[in-house]
């Protein structure tokens, strides 16, 4: 049973590009949260999506989107990057109606 | 205003020693309370959980946890601990308000020493 995968590992970027993200759900998870995991911080919400929608947001700007297709794998955009937004962004799944979310390994986004 | 804290940031214990690792919350409720270890360079591995009934629940790899409404703690702890136990640990909840959304502590580095 595959668990939550995410990609690309490494990613680096300049100031003013755009990224986008991936992850798909540990198998029979139909919810995909993302959370951004500065240096030395615990991770922060960013949003989740369920039925391809965003349900839910966190204190994050209009730059960071996302999108989830109908086989529930997501991504994540961000627009206009920053030096403040190199970190690790984790992906989390989860099957809605239930409480306990499941990580992905994790994409390192460093922004020069 | 709601939080997590974990009150140590760092905590170096020698393999064989007990360890507690100590998770306060502050909610208008009993939430729902993880507790998740990251290795180096690795996403976050769920330790165990609590959603009600026993205060006292049993994870993986030999940990367990004690949630204690009247303090509002929800600690980690393992009777005697391993090298391989060397890694980042974040106690989490989440409010169950229907927001979905896990809140994290600072985390807590534990380094073994042999």
């Amino acid at each position: 049973d595959a668990g939550v995968t995410q990609s690309p590992t490494h990613l680096i970027k300049t100031r003013g590009q755009q990224v986008t993200l991936r992850c798909s759900p540990k198998s029979g998870h139909d919810t995909v949260s993302w959370y951004q995991q500065a240096l030395g911080q615990g991770p922060q919400f960013i949003f989740q999506y369920y039925e391809e929608e965003e349900r839910q947001r966190g204190n994050f700007p209009d730059r960071f989107s996302g999108h989830q297709f109908p086989n529930y794998s997501s991504e994540l955009n961000v627009n206009a990057l920053l030096l403040g937004d190199s970190a690790l962004y984790l992906c989390a799944s989860s099957l809605n109606g239930t409480d306990t979310q499941y990580f992905g390994p994790g994409t390192r986004l460093t922004v020069l | 205003a709601q939080s997590v804290t974990q009150p140590d940031i760092h905590i170096t214990v020698s393999e064989g020693a007990s360890l507690e690792l100590r998770c306060n919350y502050s909610y208008g409720a009993t939430p729902y309370l993880f507790w998740y270890v990251q290795s180096p360079g690795q996403g976050l591995q769920l330790l165990l959980k609590y959603f009600s009934g026993d205060t006292l629940v049993q994870g993986i790899k030999g940990f367990e946890a004690e949630f204690k409404r009247s303090q509002s703690s929800f600690n980690l702890r393992k009777p005697s601990v391993h090298w391989s136990d060397a890694a980042e640990y974040f106690c989490a909840v989440d409010p169950h308000t229907g927001r979905r959304a896990l809140t994290f502590g600072s985390g807590t580095r534990l380094q073994v020493q042999p």
